[in-house]
């Protein structure tokens, strides 16, 4: 089965509302990153953890490598927010071999 | 569902050289993406290849130094010609089924 499992697969927020991105993962993981598609299809990078959380503005992401789970908590959803959201997980073995979760599409209502 | 398969899974090369990386899909595809990533950075889109067609490449990508091949609908091969050091990072082959997009292991290429 995947390695990663990410939900949910899609999420509707009103602005300034928040909610949480949540990756599971059936093996353990050294490290995780979070990407954001943006409209030109690249994948930007919003964060990167071995282990703990990071926050960045509105953006707080959390690893757990013994639980297995990684999120990634949105608050006061604006509408640019919107988009596809992708969790990726670098597993102990094979290195520099990561493995991504199917996305979730946000969508920010006015 | 789509699984993306890569070889190899990581390279060393010298300067000058070419190396070819292969994507294999377990089904058919319509359309691959060649994506690259300076270590923990972006995923940069490089280019988009269809069947039977030229790829369109992004901006700062270019055929002659990143020549795609797409000869089926389950394969792709992205070649690195006249390797440099800068061109030393990950490099990931993508396809989208039913709105999800899939992303293969990455490939390491280190180009000394």
């Amino acid at each position: 089965g995947d390695q990663v499992e990410q939900s949910p697969s899609a999420l509707s927020l009103h602005e300034g509302t928040g909610s949480a991105l949540r990756c599971n993962f059936t093996t353990t993981m050294r490290a995780v990153q979070w990407f954001r598609k943006n409209s030109r299809g690249s994948l930007i990078n919003l964060f990167y953890l071995a282990s703990g959380t990071k926050e960045n503005g509105r953006l707080k992401s959390a690893f757990d490598s013994k639980e297995r789970y990684s999120t990634l908590h949105i608050r006061d959803a604006q509408l640019e927010d919107s988009g596809t959201y992708f969790c990726a997980a670098e597993g102990t073995e094979g290195a520099d071999r990561l493995t991504f979760g199917k996305g979730t599409q946000l969508i920010i209502q006015p | 569902s789509v699984l993306l398969y890569q070889k190899p899974n990581r390279d060393i090369c010298q300067s000058g050289t070419s190396l070819k990386i292969q994507c294999v899909a377990d089904s058919q595809v319509v359309s691959m993406f060649w994506y690259q990533q300076f270590q923990e950075q972006s995923l940069m889109l490089m280019a988009t290849a269809n069947e039977g067609s030229e790829a369109t490449y992004e901006s700062g990508f270019t055929k002659d130094k990143f020549p795609i091949s797409r000869p089926n609908l389950t394969f792709s091969t992205l070649t690195v010609n006249n390797a440099r050091p800068g061109d030393s990072s990950i490099y990931f082959c993508s396809s989208t089924s039913s709105y999800e997009q899939y992303f293969g292991p990455g490939t390491r290429l280190t180009v000394l």
